[in-house]
């Protein structure tokens, strides 16, 4: 089955500054990667995705790229504000419909 | 409706009760999700739900039986639970378009406590 690792685990940043969470999957037959922000105590939520066929995708601070040959996946925020901070889940869906979820990372944004 | 919604938002039940948790989506997707989330994890997969048939049944323990009565609703029966079952429980729900594109969306939870 799919293997999805993700780093950092914890991630400290400056209002501002930009934050960076990495990816990575095992199964190369995964074809569509979505990232989440789960804040306390909520579901998580949709924030950005890329399909297998598209090498980067942008939506205004957030960017998410796809290195297939590598079989890795980042995300980008820039110009962080506190409001980002949560609990940041990559994930990765196979062939059979499945979702398959990294560890988590707990991004705090430090005014 | 572009939303998911389950209930109740919250259970507590003894080991030996017998309860139901409820899905409900009217987007028209016909793939929907069961899944565990324990505090500070990634959510776990428990089933899949594919075209109203169980696709997927991630080697769940019996005493979590799903059910799919048409393509807006998903249940999941809970009975003989034991305390480690005590988690956030999710549903989601995906197009399940042909091709590449299926993004999942969730519900807000159920938040199960098991005494």
């Amino acid at each position: 089955g799919e293997n999805v690792e993700q780093h950092p685990s914890t991630l400290s940043v400056q209002e501002g500054d930009s934050a960076v969470i990495k990816c990575t999957y095992s199964d190369s037959a995964s074809n569509y990667f979505p990232w989440y922000k789960q804040e306390l105590g909520k579901r998580p939520q949709l924030i950005i995705d890329i399909r297998s066929n598209v090498g980067e995708k942008k939506d205004q601070r957030i960017a998410v790229t796809l290195n297939k040959t590598a079989k890795h996946f980042s995300l980008h925020i820039t110009e962080t504000q506190p409001e980002d901070s949560a609990v940041y889940f990559c994930a990765a869906r196979n062939t059979g419909n499945q979702f398959y979820f990294g560890t988590g990372t707990s991004l705090t944004v430090i005014p | 409706d572009t939303e998911v919604t389950q209930t109740p938002k919250h259970l507590v039940m003894g080991m030996t009760n017998k309860k139901s948790l409820k899905c409900e989506q009217h987007m028209g997707h016909r793939a929907m999700y069961w899944y565990k989330q324990k505090a500070k994890k990634p959510p776990e997969l428990m089933f899949v739900y594919s075209y109203e048939k169980l696709s997927i049944n991630e080697s769940v323990p019996s005493r979590f039986s799903p059910e799919c009565p048409n393509s807006s609703l998903l249940n999941l029966h809970l009975h003989a639970l034991q305390p480690e079952d005590s988690a956030l429980y999710l549903c989601a729900s995906s197009p399940l378009t042909s091709g590449i594109t299926d993004t999942q969306y969730f519900g807000p939870g159920t938040r199960l406590t098991v005494l």
